[in-house]
């Protein structure tokens, strides 16, 4: 079974603190993402990586950053983080290389506070 | 523009019943369609992904159906239990691109 793991279910952070979130997947998959969802939004993609030190900005990456050292994981940095950053962020993997993702699979998610 | 409306947004139902959730779509061009489920705090979960030309597709007690000329999906739950209590999410990805677009979920909600 793909397990992808997250490195907290629940974190409460300061205004302005720098905040790591870290995703870990175990099946060797090229792709992984960082989503955040918020009630009646849905999921919106924030950066995906198709391969280790690749990365892509989704449809709203402003105010994050991400890092892919390994292809096992993928860490998603808020540099600064502010309240409107309250929100569950989901990490995902999935198969590659090509542009159809397959069957992501999903971490179990972090639901960050900001203060 | 490319969207995924969900109906309707919540359900409440008894269980053993049975209810359908719907999806329809703008997506162009269309590469798939895919139905999760997700319980409340955790992260989605995949049910069925279905292709172009796939119509039906089933997963235990969770049957999808497609129709590519309207653009509509369904997931038809049979035999309701207490644990499908959950949102569901319709995910339509785009051919070529590297876009997946979210439908808003719909929450159902089985009572005994």
């Amino acid at each position: 079974d793909v397990k992808v793991t997250q490195s907290s279910r629940y974190l409460v952070k300061r205004t302005g603190e720098k905040v790591f979130l870290e995703c870990v997947q175990d099946m060797d998959h090229e792709n992984m993402f960082w989503y955040r969802q918020d009630p009646g939004l849905g999921l919106r993609l924030i950066y995906f990586s198709y391969d280790v030190k690749m990365k892509e900005k989704g449809d709203i990456p402003e105010g994050y950053s991400v890092s892919r050292e390994k292809k096992e994981r993928f860490s998603l940095i808020l540099e600064s983080a502010s309240t409107n950053q309250t929100s569950m962020y989901l990490c995902a993997s999935s198969r590659g290389p090509g542009t159809d993702y397959g069957e992501q699979f999903f971490g179990p998610g972090t639901r960050l506070t900001v203060l | 523009k490319n969207q995924v409306e969900q109906s309707p947004q919540s359900l409440i139902i008894l269980e053993g019943k049975n209810c359908t959730l719907q999806c329809n779509y703008t997506v162009s061009p269309f590469s798939n369609l895919r139905w999760y489920k997700q319980d409340t705090g955790r992260g989605p979960v995949s049910l069925t992904i279905m292709t172009f030309s796939e119509n039906t597709k089933s997963n235990g007690r969770y049957t999808a159906t497609l129709d590519a000329d309207t653009k509509q999906s369904s997931l038809h739950i049979t035999a309701s239990q207490l644990s499908d209590s959950a949102s569901y999410i319709c995910v339509v990805g785009e051919t070529g691109a590297n876009n997946l677009f979210f439908g808003t979920g719909t929450r159902l909600t089985v009572i005994p």
